[in-house]
């Protein structure tokens, strides 16, 4: 069962260049999110997705762009890294109802990007 | 406004010891779930335990247990017996119906010394 998959797991980017974190779902879930973690700090939600084709800022979506073509798949671009951007990404993912409350389930978590920007 | 709040930032324990995580959260919604998350060190996040608001039963699975007040916007998670293994850091988050976005404490950092 591969759940939630990000990649890479690791990467090193100099200023100014660009990268996609990939993340992909095979659980047929709807909302899907994109998470930073600074180093001692809870998780901030930078964009995510309630479907196919709509996606919505959260918390620090600067400096990110997203698209969401298909259920599965949700990649996070970086357009001009800046060590601010330094960090650990997560994606998730989870199945939410709006009139079925019971059916809604928690949001499952990939491994995690750790990128570095210097 | 910080929806999540986490006010202990580290508790350190020893073996056997039982261990309490206070969670305090904030929202204006009738309707919400509350969860903790674990991430032990090698930093993946594990899915612990949930619970929707129009659900105050406090419940007991293994050495996990939770109490959760509306009365006072709190969802406490204590682990029974605590175990080396147990040492990660632990997350509480709330997710209200509007949007249904999770959002995050600061975490608690639990160390179990042997």
């Amino acid at each position: 069962n591969a759940g939630v998959t990000q990649t890479p797991k690791f990467r090193i980017l100099k200023i100014g260049q660009s990268m996609t974190l990939q993340c992909t779902q095979d659980m047929n879930h709807n909302y899907m999110y994109w998470y930073r973690q600074d180093p001692g700090m809870g998780l901030k939600l930078i964009y995510y997705s309630v479907g196919a084709g709509i996606t919505d800022k959260g918390e620090v979506p600067n400096g990110y762009n997203v698209s969401r073509s298909t259920t599965e798949d949700f990649p996070l671009r970086l357009e001009l890294a800046a060590p601010s951007q330094t960090s650990v990404y997560f994606c998730a993912s989870s199945r939410i109802d709006r009139f079925e409350w019971g059916r809604n389930t928690e949001a499952f978590f990939g491994q995690g990007t750790r990128l570095t920007v210097v | 406004a910080q929806k999540v709040t986490q006010a202990q930032t580290e508790i350190s324990v020893v073996e056997k010891e039982d261990v309490t995580l206070d969670c305090v959260y904030e929202t204006r919604d009738t309707t919400y779930y509350l969860f903790w998350y674990k991430q032990p060190p090698s930093g993946e996040l594990v899915f612990l335990i949930r619970r929707n608001s129009f659900d105050e039963q406090n419940e007991i699975s293994g050495r996990y247990s939770w109490n959760f007040q509306k009365s006072t916007s709190s969802f406490n998670f204590t682990i029974t017996a605590s175990q080396v293994v147990d040492s990660a850091v632990y997350f509480c988050a709330l997710s209200e119906v509007n949007d249904y976005k999770l959002s995050f404490g600061a975490g608690t950092t639990v160390t179990v010394r042997a």
